[in-house]
């Protein structure tokens, strides 16, 4: 069970605009920052999102990162075929004093 | 560029401990800004931090695996090292060491190696 929840799976059609959540509590995405990961098969992850809305170089401006309360989004749109990945969320635990990860989105572009 | 690349057997025994190594090429692991760390991902599962280390030494670990994770570094190799004791069939995972944004309560780990897949079976 992950300290961070996110749905298993989430889906679009090319060009629709995806939402992810991830949902926490007040000892980790209240309090800090949240940051979103895309891994694709067999790859190692990603960071597409840090600091909860920042685009590191090289990431399109199709993502982009939200957070309110206990909760935070990762948004796609514009998507696309090779978008079709996991796509995971994390942040620092005051409580666990750790960093933590949810469980992780499969993202399928039907 | 900066790279990371694991290494380590493959295979390892329970009970046993694992011992993995990264070592960075294209930059130096006593940059000021950044932390090195460990994560690992078992078998069609999601991502688990197990720890983090400075270039001085300096460590944090994930608490629920703190009695068994071990970090160190090597300055002069620039590598830095995974050990994890008491190993068992649930250690079974891609194990992936990455740099780390050196920054209070942060999880921005921007470069990533490929990742090594260790088994634990006798």
């Amino acid at each position: 069970q992950s300290v961070l929840t996110q749905p298993p799976s989430a889906s679009g059609t090319p060009g629709q605009r995806v939402t992810i959540s991830c949902s926490g509590s007040s000892s980790n995405i209240q309090s800090n920052y949240v940051y979103w990961y895309r891994q694709l098969p067999g790859t190692a992850p990603k960071l597409l999102i840090y600091r909860d809305n920042q685009r590191p170089s090289g990431v399109p401006d199709r993502f982009s990162g939200s957070k309110s309360g206990t909760s935070a989004s990762l948004a796609i749109s514009g998507l696309r075929s090779e978008d079709e990945a996991d796509y995971y969320c994390a942040a620092w635990d005051d409580s666990l004093s750790g960093e933590v990860f949810g469980g992780g989105t499969k993202l399928t572009v039907l | 560029q900066l790279q990371l690349q694991e290494s380590g057997p493959g295979l390892v025994k329970p009970s046993e401990t694992l011992s993995l190594t990264c070592t960075v090429s294209g930059g130096s692991i006593s940059s000021t800004n950044y932390f090195w760390g460990w994560i690992r991902q078992p078998p069609g599962k999601g991502l688990e931090w197990l720890g983090t280390i400075y270039y001085s030494g300096s460590t944090y670990y994930n608490p629920s695996l703190k009695s068994r994770v071990t970090i160190s570094v090597d300055t002069s190799k620039n590598q830095f090292s995974l050990k994890l004791s008491s190993l068992t069939a649930a250690d079974t995972a891609v194990y992936y060491c990455a740099r780390q944004e050196y920054s209070s309560s942060s999880v921005a780990f921007d470069i990533w190696g490929q990742g090594t897949m260790v088994t634990v079976s006798s």
